[in-house]
């Protein structure tokens, strides 16, 4: 039973481009969220994902935005990236958009801005 | 931003001795939960308790809610090397679906 899978695992991009993360969630999983972790810091929630709809916004820039498609897996699009978006970018999947379900993440897409 | 702050920040105890991380919230919740996190890696859930549950067990995980203080207890009895992680508390913002993190506890087990 495969857990939650993000891609890729590392990525450098250059201030001004835009970027696109990936991510299955676990197997029976239908809620996709999205974190953005700086080095020290906890996770900081970006949005939530839903029947294809987004459902939560945490706050973080239009800059940031996604997409869910009818498997269940998300993209994550940030559009001119800033030095400030260096961080661990992690995707965590639930059985539904309720809080009192675990989060299930995945191991995370390292994101470097030069 | 920030929902919780875990106190302490960081923590150094020897194999078997008991690691106890608290954690302070803001705003009224239906759960919190706790999360530890090795090196590099994504969060692990570890335990998930009820705003109207004071205390839950797992294995050597003891978690205390005390919602009128807005505060929270991890307890890991008799700790192992491989205990050593970061430990998160995460709430539901003013009762959203929104799940805020706070700051983290760096456990370190020396065998």
């Amino acid at each position: 039973d495969a857990g939650v899978t993000q891609s890729p695992t590392h990525l450098i991009k250059t201030r001004g481009q835009q970027v696109t993360l990936r991510c299955s969630p676990k197997s029976g999983h239908d809620t996709v969220s999205w974190y953005q972790q700086a080095l020290g810091q906890g996770p900081q929630f970006i949005f939530q994902y839903y029947e294809e709809e987004e459902r939560q916004r945490g706050n973080f820039p239009d800059r940031f935005s996604g997409h869910q498609f009818p498997n269940y897996s998300s993209e994550l699009n940030v559009n001119a990236l800033l030095l400030g978006d260096s961080a661990l970018y992690l995707c965590a999947s639930s059985l539904s958009s309720a809080s009192n379900q675990p989060q299930h993440f995945g191991d995370g897409t390292r994101l470097s801005i030069l | 931003s920030q929902q919780g702050e875990e106190d302490p920040q960081a923590l150094s105890i020897q194999e078997g001795e008991n690691a106890t991380m608290n954690c302070s919230y803001k705003t009224s919740i239906n759960n919190l939960q706790w999360y530890r996190q090795n090196s590099g890696r994504g969060l692990v859930h570890l335990i998930l308790i009820r705003s109207n549950e004071r205390e839950k067990h797992s294995g050597r995980l003891r978690v205390t809610l005390d919602t009128s203080k807005k505060s929270s207890s991890l307890l890991i009895t008799a700790s192992r090397a491989a205990d050593t992680a970061s430990y998160f508390c995460a709430t539901d913002e003013n009762n959203t679906d929104k799940l805020i993190f706070g700051t983290g506890t760096r456990l370190q087990v020396f065998p």
